[in-house]
């Protein structure tokens, strides 16, 4: 069984362009995350789709990013325009329905660099 | 603000020695805690897990131990093995909103041979 993909695996851009990040999340599941690792530091939620719905976006930065999930399948993130802070990676993760003991899979991420 | 912590950015350990992995949080609303382990270029994989309700979990060479009272979490590896050389997460969430993660920043583990 594939488990979630990621793509691109890297992205450089330079400040002002637009990046658009996808997630194939593990078939079946229909709880979708975008987390995202700045720095080193911990890795923070994003946004959390049901479906092609948005449940959770309390975790999304400001209006220059915009995540889409097209018929609850594969969700994309696009960051428009990038700034230098949005230097990270981005993590996108799948789950069944939510509940103890549920485990979310994580892909490999997209490091995303603006300079 | 952060609402997990891990205060050890990293922890050299012999090969079949114990490791402890520290965190601690701040949130009381937190039901569940989880450790995730990542090496580089990968994305976080599940470790284990415990409830509010537990004070540990055993797992193999892996448990975790849990003081609410104190809200602090532990994970120990024994014996730790080159292999568990990695960046371990410790995560929280709430029964509420069970899978939006709380992370903490990460401890690296090195497992000398």
């Amino acid at each position: 069984e594939a488990g979630v993909t990621q793509f691109p695996s890297h992205s450089v851009i330079e400040k002002g362009q637009t990046v658009t990040l996808r997630c194939d999340p593990i078939s079946g599941h229909d709880n979708l995350y975008w987390y995202r690792r700045v720095m080193g530091k911990e890795i923070k939620f994003l946004l959390h789709f049901v479906k092609e719905s948005k449940q959770d976006e309390s975790g999304m930065p400001n209006n220059r990013f915009l995540a889409e999930r097209t018929g609850g399948t594969y969700s994309t993130l696009k960051v428009q325009p990038a700034e230098l802070e949005d230097s990270g990676v981005y993590f996108c993760a799948s789950s069944q329905a939510p509940g103890w003991g549920t485990e979310a899979f994580f892909g490999q991420g997209t490091r995303l660099t603006v300079v | 603000d952060q609402q997990v912590k891990q205060n050890s950015p990293s922890l050299s350990v012999q090969e079949g020695r114990i490791s402890i992995l520290n965190c601690d949080y701040t949130n009381s609303m937190f039901d569940y805690f989880l450790w995730y382990k990542k090496y580089p270029a990968e994305g976080p994989t599940f470790l284990i897990s415990i409830s509010s309700i537990k004070d540990k979990n055993e797992d193999g060479r892996f448990t975790v131990f849990l003081n609410k009272s104190a809200k602090h979490l532990s994970l120990h590896i024994v014996p730790s093995q080159p292999g568990d050389s990695a960046v371990y997460f410790c995560a929280a969430s709430t029964l509420y909103n069970f899978n939006k993660f709380y992370f903490g920043s990460g401890t690296k583990l090195n497992v000398k041979p």
